[in-house]
């Protein structure tokens, strides 16, 4: 089964641009959760959707935002892209929601750089 | 409210030493607690979970880590370190949100294995 991929793995973009960073999760996994990780921040949780609804959000502006298809695919958005943006961000999948016991399975990342 | 916290944000043994990664979690009822590590360029991968029942997990790689309600402790170890070893580690707890559940992230240990 393929893993989580994540599509571009480096970007750079500069101030006040947008961005869309896309997630493939794996094959029947329904819920799709982003992560913002950054060396001072440390990991921290962006939203989580979830049969394409979302269903739990993290205290991120609403600059950021997502979306899920049909097909569980995921994207994230940052529009008015500041300095501070420049991070890892990190989707991971997951065959039920946040509220199960089930693994996290994470992608390798897309590395946002901001200039 | 949940939160957890890595009281260590690096630790360094040497190969075939001990280890030790400490954790303390705060809940308002019987937490779910993940272990998960982050090799240097590589996804994060679920090391072993907590969920009620055998308060002593084993995970993959020989680490394991006991659950303590006394001291609201999740501590991870591994009897003899390996170079291999060597990358970040989160401690993990699941916890409510409104009327679904999130993970909430520890600040992550880095661990430095000295040969």
């Amino acid at each position: 089964k393929a893993g989580v991929t994540q599509t571009p793995r480096y970007l750079i973009k500069t101030r006040g641009q947008q961005v869309t960073l896309s997630c493939s999760p794996i094959s029947g996994h329904r819920s799709v959760s982003w992560y913002q990780q950054t060396p001072g921040q440390g990991l921290q949780f962006l939203f989580e959707y979830f049969s394409e609804t979302q269903r739990n959000k993290g205290n991120f502006p609403g600059r950021f935002s997502g979306r899920q298809f049909s097909n569980s695919r995921s994207e994230m958005n940052v529009s008015t892209l500041e300095l501070g943006d420049s991070a890892l961000y990190l989707c991971a999948s997951s065959p039920a929601g946040q509220d199960s016991y089930n693994e996290q399975f994470f992608g390798p990342g897309t590395r946002l750089t901001v200039l | 409210a949940q939160s957890v916290t890595q009281l260590d944000s690096h630790v360094s043994v040497s190969e075939g030493t001990p280890v030790l990664l400490r954790c303390n979690y705060s809940s308002s009822y019987s937490p779910s607690l993940f272990w998960y590590v982050q090799h240097p360029n590589k996804g994060l991968q679920l090391l072993l979970k907590y969920t009620s029942a055998a308060t002593l997990v084993k995970g993959i790689n020989g680490f394991e880590a006991e659950f303590k309600k006394s001291e609201t402790s999740f501590h991870l170890t591994k009897p003899s370190a390996h170079m291999s070893d060597a990358a970040e580690y989160f401690c993990v707890v699941r916890g409510p949100s409104g009327s679904n559940y999130q993970l909430i992230w520890g600040a992550g240990t880095k661990l430095i294995i000295k040969p």
